[in-house]
């Protein structure tokens, strides 16, 4: 899997939009990007992912610029409990091995401050 | 309903002895994995199972060994536990190949005296 740089640490006002940025220069054409986020003590939990085009849920927007070098993950109103680690993660969605396995790195700790 | 469920939670025991964490996913999911995170809070891959069968071996000592008995279930059975096997085993799923999600057990917190 290509690998990903995030920042290590960022803090956001409750209630203001967090975003969270990803380099991934060497990411290739069939490769995803995926975003999750650790809240302390718990499961990673899935979040968003994308190819080329913009997307949104329920949870997140992400924003993949056009040649695909990096990415934003955008909480559009960011709550006390989105504090948590947020890991972007570039993967292959068909590894012709029968493997899709996910590889984290160290991920982003985001805080929101009241 | 608990997507994807490990027991127990927590496991305190002594070096030495054997334990088994267990994971069970009611998502029909064909493809379910373990993941070790350290103290220094790295999560890392340790075995994937698709369909019952063995994928993924990252170079994990072989006193750690998986069970599917069928595709809903991936067990871990740890054998003469030491101290270094202290860490968060998470378990996972997703439907296979193809680009979904994973969905994440809770975690089970193993703790080796």
């Amino acid at each position: 899997d290509a690998k990903t740089t995030q920042p290590t640490s960022m803090d956001c006002a409750e209630g203001r939009a967090a975003n969270l940025p990803c380099n991934h220069s060497t990411i290739s054409g069939n490769e995803y990007v995926y975003w999750y986020r650790q809240i302390h003590s718990q499961g990673p939990q899935y979040i968003i992912h994308g190819l080329k085009n913009n997307e949104t849920n329920e949870m997140a927007s992400l924003i993949i610029t056009e040649d695909r070098k990096s990415s934003t993950l955008i909480l559009p109103h960011a709550t006390l409990r989105d504090t948590a680690v947020y890991y972007c993660i570039v993967r292959a969605a068909y590894s012709g091995a029968g493997s899709y396995q996910l590889t984290f790195g160290k991920g982003t700790k985001l805080s929101v401050i009241p | 309903d608990t997507a994807v469920s490990q027991t127990p939670k927590y496991l305190v025991t002594q070096m030495g002895n054997d334990k088994s964490i267990k994971c069970e996913q009611n998502l029909g999911h064909d493809t379910m994995y373990w993941y070790k995170q350290d103290s220094k809070k790295f999560l890392k891959i340790m075995f994937s199972y698709n369909n019952k069968e063995l994928i993924i071996n990252e170079t994990v000592p072989n006193r750690f060994s998986p069970k599917s008995p069928d595709k809903a279930h991936l067990n871990l059975h740890i054998n003469s536990l030491e101290l270094g096997d202290s860490a968060v085993y998470f378990c996972a799923s997703t439907p296979g190949e193809g680009r979904y999600g994973y969905t994440f057990g809770s975690g089970t917190r193993l703790t080796v005296v």
